[in-house]
């Protein structure tokens, strides 16, 4: 069965450290890559994505995802972040032509100022 | 402001109550979705609508009834519920084909007593 895996399930860090949040799933065919962030309190919002292309992402608030396909990841990264980055962020995948949408487990980030 | 609506925000409902969750988008979206979140957990699917069909049904118990109207509503009849399914019921809707990524509602918080 296809599964999402994020390594780190809790991350601390002080405003200015660099971020890069691991994704690894299991599905050798065609996938869509999926970063989404839930703020405390907030719904779902998508970060970025990936179904093609430059496997360099750039998505809103300073996020860049990279897709590497022989190491079946999709990391998150963000050069310097914010107090504001403060939520739980979650790895999804999409595989072929299906309509479901795979979960990784979460990362909860904390940003101390 | 996201651009699914779910109504109501917060339910409470004894086990022998009848109750229903909204969800309406006005994106011109043909695939919507019901997805559970336990707390600290990622969210599950649960069913999944394309073209007001129904075309995923993750093993979901028959307490939980979906229904899709038209193409810009979705409901999830709710019948003899468990305590166990007290959680965060989040809808989404996308483009057909999730390569496009889900928008996602704010959730019903439902509590079941």
């Amino acid at each position: 069965a296809q599964s999402v895996s994020q390594h780190n399930h809790h991350v601390i860090l002080s405003e200015a450290a660099s971020l890069e949040l691991g994704c690894n799933y299991s599905y050798g065919g065609t996938v869509n890559l999926f970063w989404y962030v839930q703020y405390p309190g907030q719904h779902l919002q998508l970060l970025l994505k990936y179904f093609s292309g430059d496997p360099l992402v750039k998505g809103i608030k300073g996020f860049e995802a990279e897709f590497i396909k022989s190491k079946f990841s999709f990391n998150l990264r963000k050069p310097s972040v914010q107090w504001s980055d403060t939520a739980e962020y979650f790895c999804a995948v999409n595989v072929g032509n299906t309509d479901k949408l795979i979960f990784g487990t979460g990362t909860r980030l904390q940003v101390f100022p | 402001d996201t651009e699914v609506t779910q109504t109501p925000k917060h339910l409470v409902m004894g086990m022998t109550n009848k109750k229903s969750l909204k969800c309406e988008q006005h994106m011109g979206h043909r695939a919507m979705y019901w997805y559970k979140q336990k707390a600290k957990k990622p969210p599950e699917l649960m069913f999944v609508y394309s073209y007001e069909k129904l075309s995923i049904n993750e093993s979901v118990p028959s307490r939980f009834s979906p229904e899709c109207p038209n193409s810009s509503l979705l409901n999830l009849h709710l019948h003899a519920l468990q305590p166990e399914d007290s959680a965060l019921y989040l809808c989404a809707s996308s483009q057909v084909g999730t390569k496009y990524g889900y928008t996602f509602g704010s959730g019903t918080r439902l509590t079941v007593v």
